[in-house]
């Protein structure tokens, strides 16, 4: 069974642009979360996305959404990047909410 | 709040050395305790997990055991080889009714270990 997607694997903006961050789950799962890591921060919680809504949010500017479609794939954007936007974007996904989360390889966003 | 505190790294051990890494959490109710590894340049990969107490989470060679009464979850490893360098994270998620399942990180242990 092939294992969480993330496109792209590597990002380049700029000051002040936005991004969407793509992420397809494995097959069958329905259940997407997101995750940033830096080194200062280290790994935290962005968002849970559950049949299309958003279940649950993490301690970030409203700068960061996300979105789930009907195959359970999910995006997120960030709008008006800034510096410290510059991180690695993590989805993790599972078969329901409270089954174990399997990470994808992440996007590497750098902020310029 | 719901939190996990790790050992601080860097650890360098020599091949064949034995591995300890420290792990203690904080949390309201019955967490589920994980152990993720993170390999330079790459995502997280669950490495062994525990739901709840007395558990042992054991995978390649690695095991932990769920220990409530000392709220700890320590990962041990026997025998360690050069390939398990990387970075160790534990973690903790919420029972059920709890309405939130996020996992909670700890801030990573790097081990290294020389040839």
């Amino acid at each position: 069974k092939a294992g969480v997607t993330q496109t792209p694997r590597y990002l380049i903006k700029t000051r002040g642009q936005q991004v969407t961050l793509s992420c397809s789950p494995i097959s069958g799962h329905r259940s997407v979360s997101w995750y940033q890591q830096t080194p200062g921060q280290g790994l935290q919680f962005l968002f849970e996305y559950f049949s299309e809504t958003q279940r649950n949010k993490g301690n970030f500017p409203g700068r960061f959404s996300g979105r789930q479609f009907s195959n359970s794939r999910s995006e997120m954007n960030v709008s008006t990047l800034e510096l410290g936007d510059s991180a690695l974007y993590l989805c993790a996904s599972s078969f329901g909410r409270q089954e174990t989360q399997y990470f994808g390889p992440g996007t590497r966003l750098l902020v310029l | 709040g719901d939190s996990v505190t790790q050992m601080e790294g860097p650890v360098t051990l020599s091949e064949e050395a034995f591995l300890t890494i420290n792990c203690t959490y904080t949390a309201t109710g019955y967490p589920s305790l994980f152990w993720y590894v993170q390999y330079p340049g790459e995502g997280l990969q669950l490495l062994l997990k525990a739901t709840k107490a007395d558990d042992k989470g054991s995978n390649k060679g690695f095991e932990a055991t769920y220990r409530k009464e000392t709220t700890s979850f320590h990962l041990e490893k026997g025998s360690v080889q050069v390939s398990d360098s990387a970075v160790y994270f534990c973690a903790l998620t919420l029972g059920s009714g709890a309405g939130s399942y996020q996992l909670t990180f700890g801030k990573g242990t790097k081990l290294s270990v020389i040839p």
